[in-house]
């Protein structure tokens, strides 16, 4: 199996544009979840889903971000307009729900620099 | 609310030395409770979790952590540690719904070894 795949793995943007991350789960899972991690706030849930609807957005900073997940393969993180202080490393992790609990896969990361 | 806390942001510990990171949660029920690790520019890789039973979990990579309930504590060992082992750690844990398992973090412990 891939693993959780995470593009761009780098972003490097100004002030004021809009960027999309995006994650493909792995096969399979039916959980999705986007964490930020930063040095001041250590690593954050932002949203996650199950069977591709929205569970719990309350980690959502503000309406800048926006996430959607329109099938069970693909998922974007959205933040328009970015802001320098959005600058962090954004996870993407997947897990199959139900039943036992199961662990979170996650993938590598993007790094998002905002000038 | 629930939370975790890792006491140590940093630690170093001489290679083939023993290792304690601490962590105690937070948590209105019985948690589930995980201890993963990242290294450097990776995403997180999960180490152990416990779930019920045996108190004592054992992991990969040769870490262990015991559950204790009255210390409301999850620390982590190892007996005799690796270069190999150098990387940040976090401790996190998780309420379970039949939507899947939502994690909180620690901030994370910094483990670096000295030859």
């Amino acid at each position: 199996d891939a693993g959780v795949i995470q593009s761009p793995r780098h972003e490097v943007t100004e002030m004021g544009q809009e960027v999309t991350l995006r994650c493909k789960p792995i096969s399979g899972h039916n959980s999705l979840f986007w964490y930020r991690q930063t040095m001041m706030r250590g690593l954050e849930l932002l949203i996650y889903f199950n069977n591709n609807v929205p569970i719990d957005d309350s980690g959502m900073p503000e309406d800048r971000f926006s996430a959607k997940m329109p099938n069970a393969s693909f998922s974007t993180l959205k933040i328009q307009p970015s802001e320098p202080r959005d600058s962090a490393v954004y996870f993407c992790a997947s897990s199959s729900a139900g039943g036992d609990i199961n662990e979170q896969f996650f993938g590598p990361g993007t790094r998002l620099t905002v000038l | 609310a629930q939370s975790v806390t890792q006491p140590d942001i940093h630690i170093t510990v001489s290679e083939g030395a023993s290792l304690e990171l601490r962590c105690n949660y937070s948590y209105g029920a019985t948690p589930y409770l995980f201890w993963y690790v990242q290294s450097p520019g990776q995403g997180l890789q999960l180490l152990l979790k416990y779930f019920s039973g045996d108190t004592l979990v054992q992991g990969i990579k040769g870490f262990e952590a015991e559950f204790k309930r009255s210390q409301s504590s999850f620390n982590l060992r190892k007996p005799s540690v690796h270069w190999s082992d150098a990387a940040e750690y976090f401790c996190a844990v998780g309420s379970f719904n039949q939507a899947g398992t939502a994690l909180i973090f620690g901030k994370g412990t910094t483990l670096s070894v000295s030859s």
